[in-house]
């Protein structure tokens, strides 16, 4: 089975502008969560998206926006880009997200704003 | 809030010897925690995972003790080699997310 792939793998984008990210989840999981990891700050969690819709939320500015298709592939978008926005970008897919659901990570979007 | 986090930054052993990583929650509620492996430029990869309601659970060269009731859980590596040199944080989950810990760097010394 295929695991989570995430695409690109690398960016670069300059301040102000967007970018898209894309995750297609591990077949039949239909749980998907983004987190941003930064030396400093560790795994951050941005949303989690089940069923096309966003169950959960972390602490990110509006800037920071996502969505899910009817095949469970997710985008996440961050619009206004800015200099601390350079991160790897993580999507973890789980078949629900349910209380005892193993998450499984993708390899990551290397985002750097220059 | 809530915080998960791991008691040391880096940690070196030598090769053959066993691992033992440390990781702390703030969260009694917290009902399953994973352990995952992450080398440099990949994404992270789940090892081993354990239940609130199991004190320990065992893996290929791999073991997670939980305590709940210090809150704390340890992965410990048997026979460690090369190829484990690596990040390693633990995951704890309170109702539908994950918070993580900000990982421990391991280095196994040949």
């Amino acid at each position: 089975k295929a695991g989570v792939t995430q695409t690109p793998r690398y960016l670069i984008k300059t301040r102000g502008q967007q970018v898209t990210l894309s995750c297609s989840p591990i077949s039949g999981h239909r749980s998907v969560s983004w987190y941003q990891q930064t030396p400093g700050q560790g795994l951050q969690f941005l949303f989690e998206y089940f069923s096309e819709t966003q169950r959960n939320k972390g602490n990110f500015p509006g800037r920071f926006s996502g969505r899910q298709f009817s095949n469970s592939r997710s985008e996440m978008n961050v619009s206004t880009l800015e200099l601390g926005d350079s991160a790897l970008y993580l999507c973890a897919s789980s078949f629900t997200g349910a209380r005892t659901d193993t998450q499984y990570f993708g390899p990551g979007t290397r985002l750097t704003v220059l | 809030g809530e915080s998960v986090g791991l008691h040391l930054p880096t940690l070196s052993v030598q090769e053959g010897d066993n691992s033992i990583i440390n990781c702390a929650y703030s969260n009694s509620a917290s009902d399953y925690f994973i352990w995952y492996k992450q080398e440099s430029g990949k994404g992270p990869q789940f090892i081993i995972d354990i239940r609130s309601n199991m004190d320990k659970r065992q893996g290929q060269r791999v073991t997670v003790l939980l305590n709940k009731t210090v809150k704390h859980l340890s992965l410990q590596i048997a026979a460690t080699q090369p190829g484990d040199s690596a990040v390693y944080f633990c995951a704890g989950k309170t109702g539908n997310q994950f918070y993580f810990g900000t990982g421990t760097s391991l280095t196994v010394i040949p």
